[in-house]
């Protein structure tokens, strides 16, 4: 079965820093999603990456997906405390985008 | 927001009852998903539907069953609850996102907080 890690485990930053959280995949990746969840509350989509090399960007959160290294990273740009929260990294790992498996999550802290 | 609801949001049960939740989609979505959260395991497949009375297992199944009769209702059931059973459940549907032919997204509800006593 597919397995996800992702790294950190938690992040405490200041407020405007630059942060960058990693997703690596056991297996090829045929697509990979990344959702933002706030505690005791549902996961929000934010992107979804497909192609290797491909980037996405969502508001100042920029995806990238290295399908040789079987890696996506998430990058925020001058963080704000609106970022806080757990990033979640999910994997279609059948190539028919019917099944996902997880990783554990990146809790994010931002602080003034 | 994928008109997705999921009841009830709180339920605190005994262990050996039967327990019941809804997951309600208003978009006709062919896929649906059932998850479960829990600390240290993320989240894991439980079952998932890809239509009407079609549904398959996933990585978690065991002690949960599944019914679709309609396209918007997809019910997941706890045949006797037990107390590995306390986490958080996320109902997902599967809609095409905007590029390629095969590109889908996973939109998640809001969850069920599910407690066994």
């Amino acid at each position: 079965s597919q397995e996800l890690e992702q790294s950190p485990q938690s992040l405490i930053v200041q407020e405007g820093k630059n942060l960058t959280i990693n997703c690596t995949s056991s297996k090829t990746l045929y697509g990979l999603y990344w959702y933002k969840q706030k505690y005791g509350e549902g996961l929000i989509f934010l992107m979804m990456l497909q192609k290797g090399g491909e980037e996405k960007s969502h508001e100042k959160i920029t995806a990238k997906l290295d399908e040789k290294k079987q890696q996506s990273s998430l990058h925020i740009t001058a963080s704000q405390p609106s970022h806080a929260g757990i990033y979640l990294c999910g994997a279609d790992g059948t190539g028919t985008a019917s099944k996902l498996t997880f990783g554990t999550g990146t809790r994010l802290q931002v602080t003034l | 927001d994928a008109g997705i609801t999921q009841s009830p949001r709180h339920k605190v049960t005994e262990t050996g009852t039967p327990v019941t939740l809804r997951c309600h989609q208003t978009e006709n979505h062919r896929y649906m998903y059932w998850y479960r959260q829990d600390p240290g395991h993320g989240l894991r497949l439980i079952h998932y539907s890809y239509g009407v009375k079609d549904t398959d297992k996933g990585e978690v199944s065991d002690g949960y069953s599944v019914s679709r009769s309609k396209t918007e209702d997809f019910l997941l059931t706890l045949e006797s609850a037990t107390s590995s059973q306390t986490s958080v459940y996320f109902c997902a549907i599967s809609r095409p996102g905007g590029k390629g032919r095969d590109s889908y997204e996973q939109y998640f509800g809001p969850g069920t907080r599910l407690t066994v006593t």
